[in-house]
């Protein structure tokens, strides 16, 4: 049981706009802590995708997008391609826990 | 450019012990917290250990806590973690990541498995 929640699966034909949600507490995303996704590839480690909630390090597409409100965040890809298809991961820090804590992953399906 | 190179996996019985190690290049090693971040087969990933830049704090999830120790040498740019008493659940891919709530680089991982 992961300490924030997020969708097993979610799918789009290519072109779509996927929106991959992550659901935390007061303790974590409430408390105002940053939120930052993964994107692990097939077979590979995860790589750093959006930073500080809605930044993007070097080199990401500018399809991908982040947003938090409350104590929950959001990715979305737009224009969504077969290269997209992977797993995501949010992660944030929780302050009860005093370490960080993941989402269980959201495998993005391109149909 | 950065590059961190996990090793030391491999199969261990129950009850064992095993030690990992991270090499790390292409950044100032001494200027980074690093942390150990591992991956159940098939599961999601599981935070479990943190280390400041110094050496000097260090930080467990309760799931390692007592069992598993994070140390580095930083004038040999290593990150190592060393696991005692090694449980069937303690099976995943272990990572290495430079940061400690923000993780911005990962090596590649290396796999333990805990069987008898």
């Amino acid at each position: 049981q992961s300490v924030l929640t997020q969708p097993p699966s979610v799918s789009g034909a290519p072109g779509q706009r996927v929106i991959v949600s992550c659901t935390g507490s007061r303790s974590n995303i409430g408390a105002g802590y940053d939120v930052h996704w993964y994107q692990q590839l097939p077979g590979t480690a995860p790589k750093l995708l959006i930073y500080g909630d809605s930044n993007r390090p070097s080199g990401v597409p500018d399809r991908f997008s982040g947003s938090k409100s409350g104590t929950s965040a959001s990715l979305a890809i737009t224009g969504l391609q077969a290269e997209d298809e992977a797993d995501y991961f949010c992660q944030s820090y929780d302050g009860s826990l005093s370490g960080s804590v993941f989402g269980g992953g959201t495998k993005v399906t391109v149909l | 450019q950065v590059q961190l190179v996990e090793s030391g996996g491999g199969l261990v019985k129950p009850g064992g012990a095993l030690r990992l190690t991270c090499g790390a290049s292409g950044f100032t090693f001494s200027d980074y917290y690093m942390s150990w971040i591992r991956q159940a087969p098939g599961k999601g990933l599981e935070w479990i250990s943190d280390i400041r830049s110094s050496g000097s704090f260090r930080k467990y999830a309760d799931s390692v806590k007592g069992r598993f120790t994070i140390s580095r040498d930083n004038p040999k740019n290593s990150l190592f973690l060393q696991m005692n008493s090694l449980r069937a659940e303690d099976t995943a891919v272990y990572y290495c990541a430079r940061g400690d709530s923000l993780f911005d680089n990962w090596g590649q991982g290396t796999l333990v498995i805990v069987s008898s």
